[in-house]
């Protein structure tokens, strides 16, 4: 089955402890990339990676880091979370690496607490 | 840069009823337009897109938009409501090579029986 698999589905942590929120897709898809939804404010990008080694900043990227070593997997990396980082994550995925034409593919989401 | 503006954050509608999402855009460039949906506890599903071919778009579920180039809107209609169309619902757009999407604040639609 087609899908963008997110790990894990809720985490609760303590500011400043590094966290990882795992990212797989098995669509070979060139295009992935991270957003945050927060009530109102609907969903804002964070990274975007066009292709293996290739990432680039959304529009609130600050407190975030990001890799794209292998095609499948696009880890996003809290290194000192803080309480305004609580939100619901979504990774998502493309086919394409000229445009986005494509629609997205999304995983279902992580649910994030930082106390 | 684009802009995505949806208009009414909730919206509800009788079972049978037509359902009217809206959606304007900002774009400097010619735009390619999405509707998702939401589901509770669940990622976003794609609906319909609209990628400069037919400006009447039809997707699942019965849902279609109308892309309207002199009114920058993409509203999203469906004639008969149903319960199970009960979600969020989220505009985005983006363009030819920017690799940024942006979307709307959503509307949860809630479908009264």
């Amino acid at each position: 089955e087609a899908q963008v698999t997110q790990n894990p589905r809720y985490l609760i942590t303590v500011t400043g402890k590094k966290l990882t929120v795992t990212c797989s897709q098995n669509m070979n898809h060139e295009y992935m990339s991270w957003y945050r939804q927060d009530p109102g404010l609907g969903l804002r990008q964070i990274y975007y990676s066009m292709n293996v080694e290739v990432t680039d900043k959304g529009d609130v990227p600050e407190g975030y880091k990001v890799s794209r070593k292998e095609k499948r997997n696009f880890p996003l990396i809290l290194e000192s979370p803080s309480p305004n980082q609580t939100s619901l994550y979504f990774c998502a995925s493309s086919f394409g690496s000229t445009g986005t034409m494509a629609p997205l593919h999304f995983g279902n989401g992580t649910r994030l607490t930082v106390t | 840069a684009q802009s995505v503006t949806q208009l009414g954050s909730h919206v509800s509608v009788s079972e049978g009823a037509l359902v009217l999402l809206r959606c304007n855009y900002s774009s400097s460039v010619p735009p390619y337009l999405f509707w998702y949906v939401q589901y509770p506890n669940q990622g976003l599903q794609l609906l319909l897109k609209y990628t400069s071919a037919a400006t009447l778009v039809k997707g699942i579920n019965g849902f279609e938009a109308e892309f309207k180039k002199s009114e920058t809107s993409f509203h999203l209609t469906k004639p008969s409501a149903h319960m199970s169309d009960a979600a969020e619902y989220f505009c985005a757009v983006t363009t030819s090579g920017t690799y940024k999407y942006i979307f709307g604040t959503g509307t949860r639609l809630k479908v009264l029986a």
